[in-house]
């Protein structure tokens, strides 16, 4: 099985502030990952696919990149919105895995 | 664009088995343009892949889960369910049903369920 390991698993940040997390897989999957925002009492929301692909309608401030084991997810400008807990996950042949998720709170 | 909406009782006595079932609305589950999954989430913790299924019946289930789990499809009422026997207090989670669209690459969840709680308890 091919493992996530997310970090950090917690982050604080101020509004206006450039975010990052990273997600590394435990073998090659290529660029075979997406990024979710969830709130709390929500389902997840897809914000980016195929590693760096943003889906309609989600705000330019997210970004991702990498390809491999290795990628980082981007938020360029914090906005008090973005409060919420983000997942990468990872698609290898149709069997499905996802971070830890990494809680993000406003300082 | 698609909705989904999940259906199922929210109360399981230990050892037993829950079922749920998604319903999909404005599409086809017929489409080839997706798999269709089940992801859960215990109380505050982080999201599980249970398994995805293809409108052919075609499965894929998480290993972790295999022993326990069936997930089929019904094209003609355009719902999918899930199966999962000899229930334990660690299966008590908010259940989701997602589509997972198939494109070249990540084939990411796209459309999710509002999600529904199931316990498990006596």
């Amino acid at each position: 099985d091919i493992q996530m390991t997310q970090s950090p698993s917690s982050l604080s940040a101020s509004v206006g502030d450039r975010v990052t997390i990273t997600c590394q897989a435990s073998q090659d999957i290529s660029n075979y990952l997406n990024w979710y925002q969830q709130k709390p009492g929500k389902a997840p929301k897809l914000l980016i696919y195929d590693a760096s692909n943003l889906e309609t309608g989600v705000p330019s401030r997210f970004s991702g990149s990498g390809s491999g084991t290795d990628f980082t997810f981007t938020i360029s400008s914090l906005q008090p919105e973005d409060i919420a807990t983000y997942y990468c996950q990872q698609y290898d042949n149709l069997l499905i895995t996802f971070g830890q998720g990494t809680r993000l709170e406003i300082k | 664009q698609l909705q989904l909406q999940e259906s199922g009782p929210g109360l399981v006595k230990p050892s037993e088995t829950l079922s749920l079932t998604c319903t999909v609305s404005g599409g086809s589950i017929s489409s080839s343009s997706y798999y269709w999954g089940w992801i859960r989430q215990p109380p505050g913790k982080g999201l599980e892949w249970i398994g995805s299924i293809y409108y052919s019946g075609s499965t894929y289930y998480n290993p972790s889960l295999k022993s326990r789990v069936t997930i089929s499809v019904d094209t003609s009422k355009n719902q999918f369910s899930l199966k999962l026997s000899s229930v334990t207090a660690a299966d008590t989670a908010v259940y989701y049903c997602a589509s997972l669209k198939r494109i070249v690459g990540a084939n990411p969840f796209d459309y999710w369920g509002q999600g529904t709680l199931v316990t498990v308890s006596s």
